[in-house]
C-alpha cells in the first residue's frame, strides 16, 4: 500500500506569515498533485508536478517535487485569510491517485 | 458548467438500509472515481471506472458496489448500511490518465445511525 504522509496536520498562522506544507512517501510517483478543499465542497486542483526537481509557482504559492519523485512541498508566502482551507497532496500511480491526509490551514487576520 | 453532480447532498440512513449515491458528469470523461473522506484520513478510493462497462476495486471496496452503464453516470450502491460507512463521499472524473486533474463533485454527507 502506498502512503503519502502530510505534515503538519494543522497550521494556524497570522496574516502575512510564510508557511510550508510537506508531503512525503517511500514510494515513487509518476506525478504529484496539490488540491485545495473548502468546507462543503470537493477538492480543486492547484498544480501538477511531474519531473523530479520541478518547481512551479502560482502567485504566492510555490510547489516543489523532490528529485526522487517521492516527496513534495507547498510554500505559501505572505499568507492571506483567503488561503484558509484543507490542502491535499495526491500521488499519481497508474490510473489512480493516492491522497495524503491533508493539512488544515487557518490564516487569521 | 455543471461538471460533476452528486445527489443527494445529505442523507441519514438506519443500519441495514440500502441506498444509491448518484454521480453524473457532463464532460465526456472516461475515468470516474468514488472516494470517501473521513476526518483526518484524507480521501480513500472505493471504486473506479476507466470507461463504460468497466469497473475496478479501489482501496476500501467492502460494503459497496458500482456500475457504469453509460459514460456520464457512475452510481455507488450501499446494500446493508453500517455505522462504519458514515462519511462524506466524493465522486470525481478525468478525461485521460496521465497528469490530468480530477474534477470533483461537492460530495454527499452520509450518516448511518
Amino acid at each position: 500500500t502506498q502512503l503519502l504522509e502530510q505534515s503538519p496536520q494543522f497550521l494556524s498562522i497570522q496574516e502575512g506569515e510564510n508557511l510550508t506544507v510537506y508531503c512525503n512517501s517511500s514510494s515513487v510517483f509518476s506525478s504529484l498533485q496539490w488540491y485545495r478543499q473548502e468546507p462543503g465542497e470537493g477538492p480543486v486542483l492547484l498544480v501538477t508536478v511531474v519531473t523530479g526537481g520541478e518547481v512551479k509557482k502560482l502567485k504566492r504559492l510555490t510547489f516543489q517535487f523532490g528529485d526522487a519523485r517521492k516527496d513534495s512541498s507547498l510554500h505559501i508566502t505572505a499568507a492571506q485569510p483567503g488561503d484558509t482551507g484543507l490542502y491535499l497532496c495526491a500521488g499519481g500511480h497508474g490510473n489512480k491517485l493516492v491522497f495524503g491526509a491533508g493539512t488544515i490551514l487557518r490564516v487569521k487576520s | 458548467n455543471a461538471g460533476v453532480t452528486q445527489t443527494p447532498k445529505f442523507r441519514i440512513l438506519k443500519i441495514g438500509q440500502s441506498m444509491t449515491l448518484q454521480c453524473t458528469q457532463d464532460m465526456n470523461h472516461n475515468y470516474m472515481y468514488w472516494y470517501r473522506q473521513d476526518p483526518g484520513m484524507g480521501l480513500k478510493l472505493i471504486y473506479y471506472s476507466v470507461g463504460a462497462g468497466i469497473t475496478d476495486k479501489g482501496e476500501v471496496p467492502n460494503g459497496y458496489n458500482v456500475s457504469r452503464s453509460t459514460t456520464e453516470d457512475f452510481p455507488l450502491r450501499l446494500e446493508l448500511a453500517a455505522p462504519s460507512q458514515t462519511s462524506v463521499y466524493f465522486c470525481a472524473s478525468t478525461n485521460t490518465w496521465g497528469n490530468q486533474p480530477q474534477h470533483f463533485g461537492d460530495g454527499t454527507r452520509l450518516s448511518i445511525l
